[in-house]
């Protein structure tokens, strides 16, 4: 049974750098057919695509956050973790992982329940 | 980024109706397609991906269909907790997803 949990501080200030942890079980960050991504969602808006990486620690980022975005994975802890630079109050929103299956389609098929971030001073 | 564009971005139907989402992408994704529901408070569960493969134990109900820019969600027969908001996604690089902005599908 493969399930995810997002952990990181609900609450952080201007300017300063967001680190958020994904705790995964039920299978092996280990193989390029598996990934984990992250997603996150302003209050009442869209999903956003962010980032993954790969279980042969290709890393992919969203073109426009690009340069303040960073993602890692401790295969043994079963963990990734996304940082995020420079915050604003506009990167508030819910932030969801998720394992996503790529063997002949790429999908996100199991999703953590999302960890609510608000940015402000 | 390729650019997914959903429509409507609202909806109003009845229980039973059958009701169809459209997503264009900006470039040719073959049928890397996936669709999603979100129910409010809660994270997005994936219903097709493939453009048109159900997830294992999605109701029969749905369907999608379509390849290169344009697909469709298909809802035949409403129910009740079918009603959320629905995103397509294209995964065609496995290098970087978009998603749509999302459509509501709200009770008439």
């Amino acid at each position: 049974q493969i399930t995810l949990k997002e952990s990181g501080p609900a609450l952080v200030k201007p300017t300063q750098t967001l680190t958020l942890t994904c705790t995964f079980s039920g299978f092996s960050l280990s193989t390029s057919a598996v990934a984990v991504g992250w997603i996150r969602q302003p209050p009442g808006k869209a999903l956003e695509w962010l980032a993954h990486v790969y279980g042969n620690d290709n890393k992919y980022y969203s073109l426009s956050l690009r340069t303040r975005l960073t993602i890692t994975k401790d295969t043994p802890k079963n963990q990734v973790v996304l940082t995020l630079t420079n915050l604003d109050p506009v990167d508030t929103g819910t932030y969801y992982c998720a394992h996503l299956s790529g063997v002949r389609w790429y999908m996100y098929d199991y999703w953590g329940q999302g960890t609510l971030v608000t940015v402000s001073s | 980024d390729i650019q997914m564009t959903q429509s409507p971005s609202s909806l109003s139907a009845s229980v039973g109706d059958r009701v169809t989402i459209t997503c264009r992408a900006g470039q040719n994704i073959n049928k890397y397609l996936n669709w999603y529901q979100q129910k409010p408070g809660k994270a997005p569960e994936l219903l097709i991906y493939g453009a048109s493969t159900l997830q294992t134990g999605v109701p029969s109900r749905f369907s999608g269909s379509g390849s290169g820019t344009d697909f469709t969600l298909t809802i035949s027969g409403l129910q009740p907790e079918d009603f959320a908001t629905y995103y397509c996604q294209q995964s065609s690089s496995a290098v970087m997803y978009t998603f749509g902005q999302g459509t509501k599908l709200e009770i008439k």
